[in-house]
């Protein structure tokens, strides 16, 4: 099945900084590989998402970068604000493509 | 509104007591997700169903049932089987792509089970 990796754990950066999430996934069949945010106490939402016949999606500050042969896909914020502060999470289908499996996530911290 | 509730937010509960979590959706989605949340861990699969009636194990499933009678509600038992239940647990639901693919999840804002 679907396996995603996600590095780093925690992220710390300067407000007006740029911060990078990457993530790996072994299934080479995957189509489709969504972001979510969540915020303290709350549930994940969906922040951007990329299906695998793009190679990059934006969405005003932040983006996804697709690598199909690497297999690796990545979050970029620009411009970090405080209240991008929070988990994120990159996900993958499994290997139906009926349910997604989610990476370990992320914390960061924006600094002001 | 529409949306996810899950209820209760917290929860304790005793060794060897089973328990239901109760999440219901008004957004008209066929299927429904149950993710657990442990620090470090993300969220990891426990059960999804499809359709009404119907239902999968996830990753994690041992120690919990589901059923799913209504196209609403999608409750969660962890049963005194479950070796470790402390956790978050996120109920969701999604409106399938096409070919049954999954879609974007909506999230509730969880329910926090303590064993005691």
């Amino acid at each position: 099945g679907e396996n995603v990796e996600q590095h780093p754990s925690t992220l710390s950066v300067q407000e007006g900084d740029s911060a990078v999430i990457k993530c790996t996934y072994s299934d080479s069949a995957s189509n489709y590989f969504p972001w979510y945010k969540q915020e303290l106490g709350k549930g994940p939402q969906l922040i951007i998402d990329i299906r695998s016949n793009v190679g990059e999606k934006k969405d005003q500050r932040i983006a996804v970068t697709l690598n199909k042969t690497a297999k690796h896909f990545s979050l970029h914020i620009t411009e970090t604000q405080p209240e991008d502060s929070a988990v994120y999470f990159c996900a993958g289908p499994n290997q139906a493509g009926t349910a997604l499996i989610f990476g370990k996530g992320t914390t960061l911290s924006v600094s002001s | 509104d529409g949306g996810i509730t899950q209820s209760p937010k917290y929860l304790f509960r005793k060794e060897g007591q089973n328990v239901t979590l109760s999440c219901e959706q008004n957004l008209n989605h066929d299927a429904m997700y149950w993710y657990r949340q442990d620090p470090g861990q993300g969220l990891r699969l426990i059960y999804y169903s499809q359709i009404v009636n119907d239902f999968q194990k996830g990753d994690i499933a041992e120690g919990y049932s589901v059923s799913r009678e209504k196209k609403e509600s999608f409750p969660l038992t962890v049963t005194s089987a479950q070796k470790n239940p402390t956790a978050f647990y996120l109920c969701a639901s999604s409106r399938p792509r096409q070919g049954g693919l999954t879609g974007e999840l909506f999230f509730g804002e969880g329910s926090r089970l303590t064993v005691l």
